[in-house]
Order: structure tokens, then C-alpha cells, then sequence
């Protein structure tokens, strides 16, 4: 079985300020995906950012990006020029993969930006 | 751009009703989910459907669940005697085939309260 973590259960940037968020999962599985969602007060869940583990380049989508270590089974997200509408619960999440299979969920990251 | 879709948002119930939420995923997409958040907690899974069938589940989804997905366009999730830890919110999500076929689609969510 799989196990996500995120071992920050609340962060807070200046607005304009740079962030990273943590993650680290445990599996034995060799291919897989890792995502972040954004979960803002409406508790909609937005996918920010995915990553396939068979690709050694970091994610990257705009101000947004991501740190992978396979090795050490780690997947920070950074947030660059923190803007107000960030704030919001992120979540990380691993896919075994193919298409069929489940997600799995970290705890979550309640991040404020402030003014 | 193509939504899943889920109703009602809002559902109150009184302990030992039936439920039924009800989605309506991406129309091409293959492959269906619940999942469901506590609030304050993560985003668990509950159970996965493709070609007619579950394909996977987790021990959440007991007896007392149960998915439908009965005319081809609309994806329910029932439940049969409702308690009071049934209270959460509850997500659809589906996936398509394609080169994005690993990423999944969350809908808005149902607020389910049980009283």
C-alpha cells in the first residue's frame, strides 16, 4: 500500500514571496504519478501540477513547480510570487500507474498568503 | 472546457435514510470515482468503476454503498442507511483515454450532512 505525507500541517509567504511545500510518499511500485491539488475555501479540487516518475525533468506550470527526488521519495511543490488566490489547502496525491487507479492523499497543507 | 458535473451540492439527511449523489463525468472518460473528505481531514477513496463494474474499493465502501452508473451519462453513489459519520463532503472524479489519461477530473462536490 501507499502512503503520502505532508508533514506541514500550516504554512504562511508574504504575497510576492517564494514557498515550498513538503511532501514524501512511500511505495514499491517503479511507475507511478505524483500530483498537487489546490482545495480553496469552496473545496473544489483544482490539479496544479503532475509529475510522472519515469521523467527526471521537474514539473513546471507557470509560477508553479515542483522538486522530485525518486530516490528519496520526496516531491516538494514551490510557489513563486505568492499571489493572494493562492491560499487555500494543497494536497499531495500518488497514482500507481495506468489509468483505472486510485488516488492517494497526503493530509494536506493549509497555506495563507498575506499582504 | 468539458466538466464533470455533481448534484446536489447540498444534501441533508436524517440518520438512517437513503442517499443518492449523483455525477456526471467527462463524456468521453472511461474510468469513475468517489471519493469523500471529511472536514478537516484528507481526501479518502472510496471506490473505483469501469466497464460496468467496480474495480476497486476500499474498505470504507461497505454494504451500505453502492455505484450505479445507470444510463450511460450519469455516475450515482448511494447511500442506503445514512449515520452520522457518513457526513462529508463527496467527490466525483473521472479519467479519460489519451495521453492525459492518468489524470482525473474532480467535480464540485456534494456537502452531505446527516442528522
Amino acid at each position: 500500500a501507499q502512503t503520502v505525507t505532508q508533514s506541514q500541517p500550516e504554512m504562511s509567504v508574504q504575497e510576492a514571496e517564494t514557498v515550498t511545500l513538503s511532501c514524501t510518499y512511500d511505495t514499491s511500485e517503479n511507475n507511478y504519478y505524483l500530483f498537487w491539488y489546490k482545495q480553496p475555501p469552496s473545496r473544489q479540487m483544482i490539479l496544479v501540477i503532475r509529475q510522472e516518475a519515469y521523467k527526471q525533468q521537474n514539473a513546471t506550470e507557470n509560477r508553479f513547480s515542483v522538486n522530485f527526488q525518486k530516490a528519496a521519495k520526496s516531491f516538494s511543490l514551490k510557489i513563486s510570487d505568492s499571489q493572494l488566490g493562492d491560499t487555500a489547502m494543497y494536497f499531495c496525491a500518488f497514482m500507481r500507474d495506468n489509468a483505472g487507479n486510485m488516488l492517494t492523499f497526503g493530509g494536506g497543507t493549509r497555506l495563507m498568503v498575506k499582504p | 472546457e468539458p466538466e464533470v458535473t455533481q448534484t446536489p451540492s447540498h444534501q441533508v439527511t436524517q440518520m438512517g435514510q437513503e442517499v443518492i449523489l449523483r455525477c456526471v463525468p467527462i463524456s468521453n472518460h472511461l474510468y469513475f470515482y468517489w471519493y469523500r473528505q471529511i472536514l478537516g481531514q484528507k481526501v479518502e477513496f472510496l471506490v473505483s468503476f469501469y466497464n460496468n463494474e467496480i474495480s476497486e474499493k476500499s474498505e470504507i465502501f461497505d454494504d451500505q454503498f453502492s455505484v450505479e452508473r445507470p444510463d450511460g451519462s450519469n455516475f450515482t453513489l448511494k447511500i442506503r442507511s445514512t449515520k452520522l459519520e457518513d457526513s462529508a463532503m463527496y467527490f466525483c472524479a473521472s479519467q479519460g483515454p489519451g495521453k492525459d489519461g492518468y489524470e482525473q477530473y474532480f467535480g464540485p462536490g456534494t456537502r452531505l450532512t446527516v442528522t
